[in-house]
């Protein structure tokens, strides 16, 4: 079993509507959780940093976990043709330096 | 602005050159990384460096050497570069004691031909 599964698309919706990216874990240890942001031909940004479980919600995005089910999601609500990128989840047991990330999703959204 | 900055956008080598990438970060970070991206296989870590001249292997430290003199620069290097390592290459930096938050450079596009 891969330590982070996220399912990699490519997920295209309409402009407006909401989006649910999502990544699945199998180390018990992860604590800290992340979701990057990708655009074409660039490096990723951090967008959303989330410790342990619940939500945290940033304008129209909400990360969400629940380490009951080692099962992480982001949502973002009234999505824009400006969002269309690769959304990559990224964790950590807080132990060391070491990121594992999600291979990423490519997100469109079509004016 | 933090930033991290690689000097190389676009690169084309040939089978069996020597290629440097060089990364400079701006943000008085002790950690530094190397990763390269490719299609399918997502983010792999080259290697790390947590200190001027310390480095510690990654995932895929095969083919692949590293240098670290300067606490804000730290350089990649392909003693012998080919074709499969053809890439995108990321430099990330991080703060120590941080948990999670890595400053990205643009990347790096290799084509080893």
């Amino acid at each position: 079993q891969k330590e982070v599964e996220q399912d990699p698309g490519p997920l295209s919706v309409p402009e407006g509507a909401i989006v649910s990216l999502n990544c699945t874990y199998s180390n018990s240890a992860f604590q800290y959780f992340m979701w990057y942001r990708q655009y074409s031909r660039k490096g990723p940004e951090l967008l959303m940093y989330t410790y342990s479980s619940g939500n945290k919600e940033d304008g129209r995005f909400t990360a969400q976990v629940d380490k009951s089910s080692k099962y992480i999601s982001l949502f973002i609500r009234d999505s824009q043709p400006s969002d269309s990128a690769t959304y990559l989840c990224a964790m950590s047991d807080g132990s060391n330096y070491k990121l594992t990330f999600g291979k990423g999703t490519l997100l469109t959204v079509n004016p | 602005d933090v930033k991290v900055t690689q000097s190389s956008r676009y690169l084309v080598k040939r089978t069996g050159e020597k290629v440097f990438l060089e990364c400079v970060q701006d943000m008085d970070h002790e950690n530094m990384f190397w990763y390269r991206q490719d299609p399918g296989l997502g983010l792999r870590l080259i290697y790390f460096s947590y200190d001027v001249k310390m480095k510690e292997k990654g995932d895929i430290p095969e083919g692949y050497s590293v240098s670290r003199e300067k606490k804000e620069r730290f350089s990649l290097i392909l003693e012998s570069a080919s074709t499969n390592q053809t890439s995108m290459y990321l430099c990330a930096s991080y703060r120590q004691g941080n948990t999670g938050e890595l400053f990205f450079g643009e990347g790096s596009r290799l084509t080893v031909l």
